[in-house]
């Protein structure tokens, strides 16, 4: 069956550092993956996509890359602050019939201490 | 531009009892998709709505149904609660329903079976 698979458990670091967050997939070759960043209690906010096609997307602190072979991506936030603190969930498109409906992951949390 | 809402934020029901939960989508948007997160996983998609047509549908009961108004604004409403119901649910509105529309969320309105 298909499957996302991310760290259940919470990942913490200091303040500086690179976090780097797993997405890992199984049974499905998805045209893209889209990371989004959810905090306590609110909506899932939109981060960074990246297509099948695609090794390596960049925003800001913000990297994604996305591994067809190994069925893998990888979020990493370089120079974190505490408030990179929060859940972040991978998200692969197409798998629940089409389009853009999204299927996620269960979420990693990150939290970044002083 | 607004963006997405929900209404109540907040809801207790008893099991057996029925709920509606209200969404408006983001201005411009014609697609409404709904999605369950229940504490500590992901969020899990539904149904999705477009032109006021359901448009793909999830793995739930037919206890969960929903609508699409002419404005484009949804509804979700769940019969006959039970205590896995307890969730937070999400609404995202887009501008279409291709691969590539990105999914805007709205803040959620966490619902308690009890």
């Amino acid at each position: 069956s298909q499957k996302i698979e991310q760290n259940s458990e919470a990942l913490n670091i200091q303040e500086g550092k690179t976090a780097t967050l797993t997405c890992n997939y199984t049974n499905y070759s998805p045209a893209y993956l889209q990371w989004y960043r959810q905090d306590p209690g609110r909506g899932p906010v939109f981060l960074l996509l990246i297509r099948e096609n695609e090794k390596e997307k960049r925003k800001e602190r913000l990297k994604v890359t996305f591994d067809t072979t190994l069925k893998q991506s990888l979020f990493h936030i370089t120079a974190s602050q505490p408030a990179d603190s929060a859940t972040y969930l991978c998200a692969l498109v197409g798998l629940t019939g089409g389009g853009n409906k999204l299927t996620f992951g269960t979420g990693t949390q990150l939290k970044v201490e002083l | 531009e607004t963006g997405v809402t929900q209404s109540p934020t907040h809801l207790i029901k008893t099991r057996g009892q029925q709920v509606t939960l209200r969404c408006s989508s983001q201005s411009g948007h014609n697609t409404v998709s709904w999605y369950q997160q229940a504490l500590g996983q992901g969020p899990q998609f539904i149904f999705q709505y477009y032109r006021e047509e359901e448009n793909g549908r999830g793995n739930f009961p037919p206890r969960f149904s929903g609508l699409q108004f002419p404005n484009y604004s949804s509804e979700l409403n769940v019969n006959a609660l039970e205590l896995d119901d307890s969730a937070l649910y999400l609404c995202a509105s887009s501008l279409g329903t291709g691969q590539y529309y990105e999914q805007y969320f709205g803040p959620g309105t966490r619902l308690t079976v009890t």
